[in-house]
């Protein structure tokens, strides 16, 4: 069974520009969480897609959004970046359902210059 | 609101010694209680995870917690360490959300270096 895929794995991007990241979760998982991590702030929650839908969300700015397709992929976009979203994002996949633990991909290493 | 605590940054061991990493947590329902391990630029492997039940657990690599609702901890243990176990280790606390869907609140990591 293919685990959790996030492309691409690395990233450099210029102040101002906008990125999106790719993650697909595990066949048969509904559900897909973002978080960031920062060696000044550890891992923090993001968002939450379930059936397409954001089902929860964390205390980040508007400029970060995500979406979930219909065959479970997600992406998620940054706009205008700011040197302080250099950061490792992780996706983690879930069968979104009840008490369920949540399996992680490899992360996108996103660098902002 | 839910936290997570591993009161310690860094850890050393011996290869071949016990090991046992702390965490405490505060959430106000019945938590669910994750172990995850990360190598350096990886993403996070799950060691072992708390729903309810039998509250000495058993995971991956030889690793096992125990839920003890009066201490709010649930501490990771492991009999004998090998080299490999050498990276950062995550305790996380999480429950089903009102709306449904899960939520983890992650701890600041534990660095667990083995001597060899």
């Amino acid at each position: 069974k293919a685990g959790v895929t996030q492309t691409p794995r690395y990233l450099i991007k210029t102040r101002g520009q906008q990125v999106t990241l790719s993650c697909s979760p595990i066949s048969g998982h509904r559900s897909v969480s973002w978080y960031q991590q920062t060696p000044g702030q550890g891992l923090q929650f993001l968002f939450e897609y379930f059936s397409e839908t954001q089902r929860n969300k964390g205390n980040f700015p508007g400029r970060f959004s995500g979406r979930q397709f219909s065959n479970s992929r997600s992406e998620m976009n940054v706009s205008t970046l700011e040197l302080g979203d250099s950061a490792l994002y992780l996706c983690a996949s879930s069968s979104g359902t009840g008490a369920t633990e949540a399996f992680f991909g490899q992360g996108t290493r996103l660098t902002v210059v | 609101a839910q936290s997570v605590t591993q009161p310690d940054i860094h850890i050393t061991v011996s290869e071949g010694a016990s090991l046992e990493l702390r965490c405490n947590y505060s959430y106000g329902a019945t938590p669910y209680l994750f172990w995850y391990v990360q190598s350096p630029g990886q993403g996070l492997q799950l060691l072992l995870k708390y729903f309810s039940g039998d509250t000495l657990v058993q995971g991956i690599k030889g690793f096992e917690a125990e839920f003890k609702r009066s201490q709010s901890s649930f501490n990771l243990r492991k009999p004998s360490v090998h080299w490999s176990d050498a990276a950062e280790y995550f305790c996380a606390v999480g429950g089903v959300l009102t709306g449904g869907g899960n939520k983890l609140t992650f701890g600041t990591g534990t660095q667990l270096k083995v001597e060899l």
